[in-house]
């Protein structure tokens, strides 16, 4: 079955630690986004990425990092810039930039 | 820049009644619109998109959204609910190459 899928489900995080998000998806899809979930704000973008090798700010990119060395592949590092980073995170493709997006199941991140 | 806003955070209905949950949008330019619907930890799934064509736009499960240019809406409605409707939806709306989302929408139906 195609898909995207994230792990860890759940994460935790030691003050001053970078930690890394997987995104992996087997939709030969070429973009790529992280957001980020907070209750009752919705999702914000985080990054986002239209091919590989390229890759741009969302609204709230302060704190985060990207990579986009494969199709498949778009891991989101929290760096310990990051000081608020407990949250929900969502990693979505879509075929173009115009395309509906694919969402999967989540990463769940916490501090310690 | 586009925004929108989804105008209830939080609908409870019974069983089998019919629900709206509303959104409204901005934008200066043309769009594209989609409901998304949201599990408990889970990720997003796409209900329903509005491209181009004809303003009513079936979905999943019953789902179904009119798009209305002139009141910049695209309220989601199904007629009878069931209990496994009970979630958290999204409206959002995409310009450019990015999606823009309200804070959401959570149903719950009730026995």
């Amino acid at each position: 079955d195609g898909g995207i899928t994230q792990s860890p489900k759940y994460l935790f995080r030691k003050e001053g630690q970078n930690v890394t998000l997987s995104c992996e998806q087997n939709l030969n899809h070429d973009a790529m986004y992280w957001y980020r979930q907070d209750p009752g704000q919705g999702l914000r973008l985080i990054y986002y990425s239209q091919i590989v090798n390229d890759f741009q700010k969302g609204d709230i990119a302060e704190g985060y990092s990207v990579s986009r060395e494969k199709k498949e592949s778009f891991p989101l590092t929290v760096t310990s810039a990051q000081k608020n980073p407990t949250a929900f995170y969502l990693c979505a493709s879509s075929i173009d930039r115009m395309g509906p997006q694919h969402f999967g199941d989540g990463t769940r991140l916490s501090i310690l | 820049a586009q925004s929108v806003t989804q105008l209830d955070s939080q609908v409870p209905v019974f069983e089998e009644a019919p629900v709206e949950l509303r959104c409204n949008y901005s934008s200066s330019v043309s769009v594209y619109l989609f409901w998304y619907v949201q599990y408990p930890n889970q990720g997003l799934q796409l209900l329903l998109k509005y491209l181009s064509g004809s303003t009513l736009v079936k979905g999943i499960n019953g789902f179904e959204a009119e798009f209305n240019k002139s009141q910049t809406s695209f309220h989601l409605r199904k007629p009878s609910v069931h209990i496994s409707d009970t979630a958290e939806y999204f409206c959002a709306v995409e310009s450019g190459s990015r999606l823009t989302f309200g804070e959401g929408t959570q149903l719950t139906v009730n026995p």
